[in-house]
């Protein structure tokens, strides 16, 4: 089945630093990929969407400046936290669609997340 | 874009089948029924999708009624590493982007 593998699955970092996410595709090419965050207790709260060889969608409320996203190939995209403080604490989790597929019928494949902790 | 309705939470005796269910009652006639779950601290798991007819998989199956309003998934020997929160989605139908709602927590107890 379809694999998505994202790293680190936990990373601690110092407010004012940087931290990357990254999320690839291992078994099938993918030209959208989705993020994703999650507050303790609480639902999956979509950020943008990635879009391989072109800039990133974002949703209404979420600061593209704050949230790089770079999807350079057809099995990566990353996730950059610029700037962090803690009150980006959170999981961020990316998922994947088969790019030979529809988006109607065929499922999203999600990763494993990563928890982020912002001292 | 279709939203979805769920029971916020359910029990579930082990051994037996969990049946969960999901109200879509602006689905459009193309757009599918996705179910996906939520282990702890894991990203979300694929389960099982339709259109119109029932599935099966390995892992559940899905009844959709013939109006295509609501559906239930079906998790027919509910095991305690069942116990997760299940999310039904319906994708928007120009993006593909899935927005989650609160989801259903199930709870299979001993």
């Amino acid at each position: 089945g379809a694999v998505v593998s994202q790293h680190p699955s936990w990373v601690i970092c110092k407010s004012g630093t940087s931290v990357k996410i990254e999320c690839r595709s291992l078994d099938f090419q993918a030209t959208t990929m989705f993020w994703y965050r999650q507050f303790p207790k609480q639902s999956l709260m979509l950020m943008a969407t990635s879009n391989e060889g072109s800039k990133a969608t974002y949703e209404q409320g979420v600061e593209k400046d704050k949230f790089l996203i770079n999807h350079a190939s057809l099995t990566l995209s990353t996730l950059t936290v610029t700037s962090a403080h803690p009150e980006d604490s959170s999981f961020y989790i990316c998922s994947a669609r088969d790019g030979r597929q529809t988006s109607y019928n065929s499922p999203l494949h999600f990763g494993n997340g990563t928890r982020l902790t912002v001292t | 874009d279709a939203k979805t309705t769920q029971p916020p939470s359910m029990d579930c005796a082990e051994g037996r089948a969990a049946n969960l269910p999901c109200n879509h009652s602006t689905i459009s006639g193309n757009e599918y029924v996705y179910w996906y779950r939520q282990i702890h601290s894991q990203g979300p798991q694929y389960i099982i999708h339709g259109l119109k007819n029932n599935e099966t998989n390995e892992m559940a199956s899905l009844i959709i009624t013939e109006d295509r309003k609501s559906s239930t998934l079906i998790l027919p020997h509910a095991t305690l590493r069942d116990t997760a929160v299940y999310y039904c989605i319906v994708p928007h139908s120009n993006t593909g982007k899935l927005i989650f709602g609160q989801g259903t927590t199930l709870q299979v107890k001993p």
